[in-house]
């Protein structure tokens, strides 16, 4: 049974670049949440996806969007990269609301 | 606004002492509580989770977590820790009326043998 899976592992990008990260949820789940993760710090919320929509959204600028397919597989696109955006992004499913969520092992976005 | 606070960032503790980690959440309504713990070089695993009910949970690994509404805590503990215990414990809340979960900064912790 697959977990989460995220690609890439790891990137690096420069500054003004655009980037899309991708996320396939584990089996049998229906909802996909993205969250940022600094160094030293816990997750932050970005969005959550289901049904192919944004659900809800954390406090982070339009320049972060997402998609949800309809296989529930999710993609994580941030335009205009700042240095700031350098952090461990990670994907997690569920089935349902305010069901525990299983994390993937994350993207390590790196901004120079 | 909903937030999290781990007491403790760093702690050390030798094997077979007892473990408490603190945690304490600001929010008005209803919430599902969680503990999550990421082993070194491992992704985020839910230790245990609090929905209703008995306020004592308990999760994997002989950890167990009680939930005091009165103090909006949900601390962590475990009577006897082991070196394979090592690892950073994060606490994150999601209110009832939300899809979010809120975490804390999250508590490293080290066993030495």
């Amino acid at each position: 049974d697959a977990g989460v899976t995220q690609s890439p592992t790891h990137l690096i990008k420069t500054r003004g670049q655009q980037v899309t990260l991708r996320c396939s949820p584990k089996s049998g789940h229906d909802t996909v949440s993205w969250y940022q993760q600094a160094l030293g710090q816990g997750p932050q919320f970005i969005f959550q996806y289901y049904e192919e929509e944004e659900r809800q959204r954390g406090n982070f600028p339009d320049r972060f969007s997402g998609h949800q397919f309809p296989n529930y597989s999710s993609e994580l696109n941030v335009n205009a990269l700042l240095l700031g955006d350098s952090a461990l992004y990670l994907c997690a499913s569920s089935l349902g609301v305010g069901q525990p969520q299983h994390f993937g092992d994350g993207t390590r976005l790196s901004i120079l | 606004a909903q937030s999290v606070s781990q007491h403790n960032h760093h702690v050390i503790l030798s094997e077979a002492a007892s473990l408490e980690l603190g945690c304490n959440y600001s929010y008005g309504g209803t919430v599902n509580l969680f503990w999550y713990v990421q082993y070194p070089g491992q992704h985020l695993q839910l230790l245990l989770k609090y929905f209703s009910g008995d306020p004592l949970v308990k999760g994997i690994k002989g950890f167990e977590a009680e939930f005091i509404k009165s103090k909006f805590s949900f601390n962590l503990r475990k009577p006897s820790v082991q070196w394979s215990d090592t690892a950073e414990y994060f606490c994150a809340v999601m209110g009832d009326s939300n899809y979010q979960l809120i975490w804390g900064a999250g508590t490293k912790l080290i066993i030495k043998p």
